[in-house]
């Protein structure tokens, strides 16, 4: 089975502060592993992902993450916080079990950037 | 090009009542996703499509629930003898593929009361 957490539903940091919102997640087979940001009466975008290459992991926005099996965590960060990041991040996990590929989501967190 | 739609952005409706949410996918993609997202939480799986089938369809609550994609490319959640606890954001994503590293593209949900 695979499961996701994200510890800390709200985190708030000073504009220009370093961002680190993080997700630990347990999967019995070798996991994918994506970020998505929702902004106010948006669908969800994706950050970034894991898909087994390289471990630190580049998205848009000048987020990153890395990937780190022994402590089972994908923690997102970003040097220097904007006003524009804030918005809610999810953690997801994928795996191929039974035949498919099935998507558990974090419960989130909401980032919020202090002027 | 255009996104992920969902119609209608908004649905209200009584207890008991029947309720389709429709998910216009981007053109081209061959796997369709529907997740409900309640208060609070992260998006949960109900129902994946490949082309006009239900790969997996385990997430479903129970069979007051029903989704069907008869062309491969717009989808209908039916939802029968809507209960209060059906309220939430019904979200809609599509993939170009169904493989576990294809980015999924969301779109902005449907907000579904039950009164």
């Amino acid at each position: 089975a695979q499961s996701v957490t994200q510890l800390g539903s709200h985190v708030s940091v000073s504009e220009g502060a370093l961002v680190l919102l993080r997700c630990n997640y347990s999967s019995s087979v070798p996991p994918y592993l994506f970020w998505y940001v929702q902004y106010p009466n948006q669908g969800l975008q994706l950050l970034l992902k894991y898909t087994s290459a390289a471990t630190l992991v580049k998205g848009i926005n000048g987020f990153e993450a890395e990937f780190k099996k022994s402590e089972t965590s994908f923690h997102l960060t970003k040097p220097s916080a904007h006003m524009s990041d804030a918005a809610e991040y999810f953690c997801a996990v994928t795996s191929f079990t039974s035949g498919t590929y099935k998507y558990i989501f974090g419960t989130g967190t909401r980032l919020k950037v202090l002027a | 090009g255009a996104g992920v739609s969902q119609t209608p952005s908004n649905k209200v409706t009584e207890k008991g009542k029947y309720v389709e949410l429709r998910c216009d996918p981007i053109s081209g993609h061959t796997a369709l996703y529907w997740y409900r997202q309640s208060l609070g939480q992260g998006p949960e799986f109900l129902i994946y499509f490949q082309g006009t089938g239900a790969a997996d369809d385990s997430g479903l609550p129970n069979d007051r629930f029903f989704a069907v994609r008869p062309e491969g490319s717009v989808s209908t959640l039916k939802i029968q003898r809507t209960e209060r606890g059906d309220s939430a954001v019904y979200l809609c994503a599509s993939s170009l593929t169904s493989g576990g590293t294809d980015t999924q593209y969301f779109g902005p949900g449907t907000r579904l009361t039950v009164l």
